[in-house]
């Protein structure tokens, strides 16, 4: 069946650090992927997304990285802060279809 | 301040009651959608609506049902039907359905059945 899945449930860093979760997505015909971030009891909030004609996509302290042939995708976070502790979503889309595919969800934790 | 709205934050329900919950956007958008969250889980697609009195069904719209009799308005109803009613719902809004728009989401909406 059709899923978004993400390699580790929790991830630990040092702040300051950098940061890498990935994702791993099963349908080839997606073509639009989006991050979130969830912070405890509030709504996902949009990080950054790529579209399947690109490989890589930066934003502020972030990096997408789409790599169709194995089916991955991953986000980068530079010099990760306190602040960055969250949930992360991938989510995955075909654009005639308007609807996300949410994976599980990484953990992540900065330490200090 | 555009953005979109949920109430209330927090619902307490007995079983065996119908429980509406609501939703506003002034983003203008066209495109609305409803999912529940479960503990250490991801989202999942309950029911979404592309245009005004028009929705389909999600992945997982059994005991729940919608409306969308206004552009900036699509309520929830979790009905009895819903055997395990208890999460978190989350609703979001986009431009339009499908093509490259990301969702934005509402703070969200604790359902807790006693």
């Amino acid at each position: 069946g059709e899923s978004v899945g993400l390699h580790l449930p929790t991830l630990s860093v040092q702040e300051g650090d950098n940061s890498i979760i990935n994702c791993a997505y099963s349908n080839s015909a997606s073509d639009y992927f989006i991050w979130y971030k969830q912070e405890s009891g509030k709504g996902p909030q949009f990080i950054i997304d790529i579209r399947s004609n690109m490989d890589k996509r930066q934003g502020q302290r972030v990096t997408v990285l789409l790599n169709k042939t194995v089916k991955h995708l991953s986000l980068q976070i530079a010099a990760t802060q306190p602040g960055d502790s969250a949930v992360y979503f991938c989510a995955e889309s075909r654009s005639n279809t308007g609807k996300l595919i949410f994976g599980q969800g990484t953990t992540l934790q900065v330490k200090p | 301040d555009g953005g979109i709205t949920q109430s209330p934050k927090y619902l307490f329900r007995k079983e065996g009651q119908n429980v509406t919950l609501s939703c506003e956007q002034n983003l203008n958008h066209d495109a609305m959608y409803w999912y529940r969250q479960d503990p250490g889980q991801g989202l999942r697609l309950i029911y979404y609506s592309q245009i005004v009195n028009d929705f389909q069904k999600g992945d997982i719209a059994e005991g729940y049902s919608v409306s969308r009799e206004k552009k900036e308005s699509f309520p929830l109803t979790v009905t009895s039907a819903q055997k395990n009613p208890t999460a978190f719902y989350l609703c979001a809004s986009s431009i339009v359905a499908g093509g490259y728009n990301e969702q934005f989401f509402g703070p969200g909406t604790r359902l807790t059945v006693l």
